[in-house]
């Protein structure tokens, strides 16, 4: 168990550009959640999958946000037009559906930071 | 508007004293769980609660599940600079949902 893993570790992009995050999950796990974290508060649900099913999207998660799960393993998650505001850190949490409680398992995440 | 509001949101304590930290929603919840998160990294699992009323014993660390299971409260006992952290509260609304909703946070320091 390699536990859940995250790259880029840090970003740092100028505003209007895209940037493209990606997460390894646990490798058994088959749910797969994104959240959005801002300094000294606590992280922010934007959306999940259950293998390569996108389930629930939060209304934090506008236009400029994607995030796709191909095959049911890694996922990435994309912010088009970066804009200053989207300046957090980008957590990814796995889980295995059927284990009793549903426990997530977070990454390090990736901080953003758009100048 | 918080659905899960953590009291105090900053706490600078000195090692060897005791804290409670209290994790409250006007909502019931299926299950909660407790979270230790360092700067620059991920949050960690301390704890789940399922049942209302319990209580969780991980060393110096208390953890109390409210009767109603609206609310939950983190006890750390002679505290230690280890500690030090950002401790945050966890749950879910339905256990159908994959949707973990999490408090702002209590930011602990314990100074040695």
């Amino acid at each position: 168990d390699t536990g859940v893993s995250q790259n880029p570790r840090h970003k740092i992009t100028k505003r209007g550009q895209n940037v493209t995050f990606r997460c390894d999950p646990i490798s058994e796990h088959n749910r797969l959640y994104w959240y959005r974290q801002t300094l000294g508060q606590g992280p922010e649900f934007l959306t999940y999958f259950q293998n390569e099913a996108q389930l629930e999207k939060s209304r934090l998660l506008s236009d400029r946000f994607s995030a796709e799960r191909p095959k049911g393993s890694f996922s990435t998650l994309e912010i088009q037009r970066t804009e200053q505001g989207d300046s957090a850190m980008y957590l990814c949490a796995s889980s295995l559906v059927g284990r009793q409680p549903n426990e997530q398992f977070f990454g390090p995440g990736t901080r953003l930071t758009v100048l | 508007t918080q659905l899960l509001e953590q009291s105090p949101q900053f706490l600078s304590i000195q090692e060897g004293e005791n804290l409670t930290v209290y994790c409250n929603s006007s909502s019931v919840f299926s299950s909660l769980q407790w979270y230790r998160q360092e700067p620059g990294e991920g949050p960690v699992l301390l704890v789940t609660v399922v049942t209302g009323g319990e209580v969780k014993k991980l060393k110096r660390l208390t953890f109390q599940f409210g009767d109603a299971r609206k609310d939950s409260s983190l006890h750390i006992t002679a505290a230690q600079p280890g500690d030090t952290g950002l401790y945050l509260c966890a749950g879910w609304i339905s256990s159908n949902t994959g949707k973990l909703i999490f408090g702002q946070g209590t930011t602990l320091q314990v100074k040695p």
